[in-house]
């Protein structure tokens, strides 16, 4: 198994909504990433997960809210969003200390109404 | 200032002809060197990956460069195809930070019949 899955596909969601996205994996990565890409931009590094520990967050709003269940799973809690957090949500994940890889997700389409 | 660069911006062939997109980057230090095929609304796909001592890999009609010295890259597409169409990223990681990765712009190809 050499996939990134992301769930839902897409989602459309109100401001005043809670939801959220999924990323598994079953690859033995041990750090898995998530990105926001805006159309016809490249992606942009939210949160690193390493060994299930959160490494890095880019100053993400905390209307964001990541979780690591275990290590084939990664989450994206979204609650109160605002409508410039419409955007492809990518889910990546690697071996520690090699960056992404080459490993992305199709992504989750998310609209905020 | 770490930095990738690529050019040009869109590009638009017609099928069956071949052509080279272009990335210069200023990341360092350096640790590899991506190229991924993201089509429209989808997760970017590796195409290739080449470290430091790769001058050139291929991957069926996608053939890269790199030259370490003048910190420059190419992505050669043969004899294109309709499914080509998409935008082309270069990644660079740098070794530091987890691997963080720096991305281009990307080129936007149009392949037309």
């Amino acid at each position: 198994d050499t996939e990134v899955t992301q769930t839902p596909k897409h989602l459309v969601m109100g401001m005043t909504n809670k939801k959220s996205l999924k990323c598994e994996q079953h690859m033995g990565h041990r750090a898995m990433y998530w990105y926001k890409q805006k159309a016809k931009k490249p992606p942009e590094l939210m949160f690193v997960y390493s060994y299930e520990k959160l490494s890095i967050n880019e100053s993400v709003p905390s209307r964001f809210s990541p979780e690591c269940p275990n290590s084939s799973l990664l989450n994206l809690h979204l609650h109160a969003l605002q409508p410039e957090d419409s955007a492809l949500y990518l889910c990546a994940s690697s071996y520690p200390g090699q960056g992404p890889g080459a490993f992305f997700g199709q992504g989750t389409r998310l609209t905020v109404v | 200032k770490n930095q990738v660069e690529q050019s040009p911006q869109s590009l638009i062939i017609l099928e069956g002809k071949n052509c080279t997109l272009q990335c210069n980057y200023t990341v360092s230090p350096f640790s590899n060197l991506r190229w991924y095929k993201q089509d429209t609304g989808r997760g970017p796909v590796s195409l290739t990956i080449m470290t430091f001592s790769e001058n050139t890999k291929s991957n069926g009609r996608y053939t890269a460069t790199l030259d370490a010295d003048t910190k420059q890259s190419s992505l050669h597409i043969t004899a294109s195809q309709l499914s080509d169409s998409a935008s082309y990223i270069c990644v660079v990681s740098r070794q530091a930070a987890g691997n963080k990765l720096t991305f281009g712009g990307g080129t936007r190809v149009l392949v037309k019949p």
